[in-house]
Formats: C-alpha cells, structure tokens, sequence
C-alpha cells in the first residue's frame, strides 16, 4: 500500500520555467489538497479538491494551477515559476468522512534560482 | 480565520523526561483535531485524531487531550527518547465548508541520550 506518493523529490528550476508536480493516493480517497512548508511559516494550503474534476483556491492560490482529472491524481503545476515559489510542496489526501486522518505524502523540495 | 498557535517553539529535553506541548486554536468551531510528526526532510506521519467530542486519545507513550470549549489541546509524551526527536504539528480540521486543515508552526523537539 503506497498511499500519498509525490513525484518528483526534488527540482530545481529556472525563473521563468514551468513545471508540473504530481501527487497519487491509492486509498481510493475523495478529497486532496496541495500544501507548500517555509520556514517561520507552516503548512498553508495552495489549493484543494473535494472530486474528481473539481478544484478550489486555498490560502495562497496565487501563481499555481492545479487539476483533477482522475480521483486518485492532483497536479500542480506553476507556469511560470519565481524565487519566492522556493518551498517543499506536501500533498496530502482525506476521505469524505471527516472522522478520519489526513495522509501527506513525503514531500517535492522545490528551488527556483 | 481559524488560527493554530503551538508552544514552544523548540524544546530540548534529556532522555526520560515526560513532557507537554501545547497546542491552541481561535475557534472553537472545530470536527476533530490532529497531531502530526515530520522528521527532517520527510512528510507528515499521524500520530493521534481527536475528534470534537473526544476528551482524549492515547497510542503508546502519547497521550493527546483536547479542551474544545477552551481552544487547547496537549500532547503528552512519557518517558522520552532520542527517536522521539521531529518536529510535532498540531492541524484542526473546521465542522463547515469542506474539510481543509488548519496547521500550527510546530514544536520542535530534541531528546538528548
């Protein structure tokens, strides 16, 4: 059983480059969400799905695109990535039932120089 | 907005040693309430789920208690070891809208031999 698997571990981009960071979850799990972790600054949420083919803005949307076209995958993607977008991106995974644990996978170190 | 306050910051104990870390929310409003570890440059591991009408819940040498009226929740840990070293995360998940998580900062612990 994988659970929440992220792929890739670690990237480093260009400013200007575009990217795609994939999350999977095997646990057949309604709602996914995509978190980024800095430092002095927690986990905040970037976006979330509640199904397949549905998307919603977290708390720091900006700069991120993210879709949902198989209940098992989330994508984020950046389009056109800048320093400040240098973070480690957690994707994490919660059935309907809200009496459940949150799975996060372990984690995409992202540098943008 | 829901905000997650953990203290302290950094904690350092030698081994054996019982300690507590805190853990408060703004509001109240809450379904359940999760304790997370994430050693350096890994995920999220769950450690406890408290739900909302819970006053406690126990795994090993972890005990987490939740005072939803009050906005707190402790995680007790007995008898500490140097493997008990990671940083503890706090997440509360909202009883409306869709089910995002809400993280505290963290605590980060180091258990000296």
């Amino acid at each position: 059983n994988a659970g929440v698997t992220q792929t890739p571990k670690f990237r480093v981009l260009k400013t200007g480059q575009s990217m795609t960071l994939l999350c999977a979850q095997d646990m057949n799990h309604e709602y996914m969400y995509w978190y980024r972790q800095d430092p002095g600054m927690g986990l905040r949420l970037i976006h979330y799905s509640v199904g397949e083919g549905t998307t919603a803005k977290g708390e720091v949307p900006d700069g991120y695109n993210v879709s949902r076209l198989k209940k098992q995958n989330f994508l984020l993607g950046l389009e056109s990535a800048a320093p400040s977008q240098t973070s480690v991106y957690f994707c994490a995974s919660n059935t309907r039932d809200t009496t459940t644990e949150a799975f996060f996978g372990q984690g995409t170190r992202l540098t943008v120089v | 907005k829901q905000e997650v306050t953990q203290i302290p910051a950094a904690l350092s104990v030698p081994e054996g040693e019982n300690l507590v870390l805190n853990c408060s929310f703004t509001d109240s409003a809450i379904y359940n309430l999760q304790w997370f570890r994430q050693d350096p440059g890994k995920g999220l591991t769950s450690l406890l789920l408290i739900q909302s009408s819970q006053r406690e819940q126990t795994s090993g040498r972890l005990n987490a208690s939740l005072d939803k009226s009050s906005g707190r929740s402790t995680l007790y840990i007995a008898a500490s070891q140097p493997g008990d070293s990671a940083t503890y995360l706090c997440a509360v998940k909202p009883d409306s809208g869709y089910s995002t998580l809400t993280f505290g900062k963290g605590t980060m612990l180091l258990v000296s031999p």
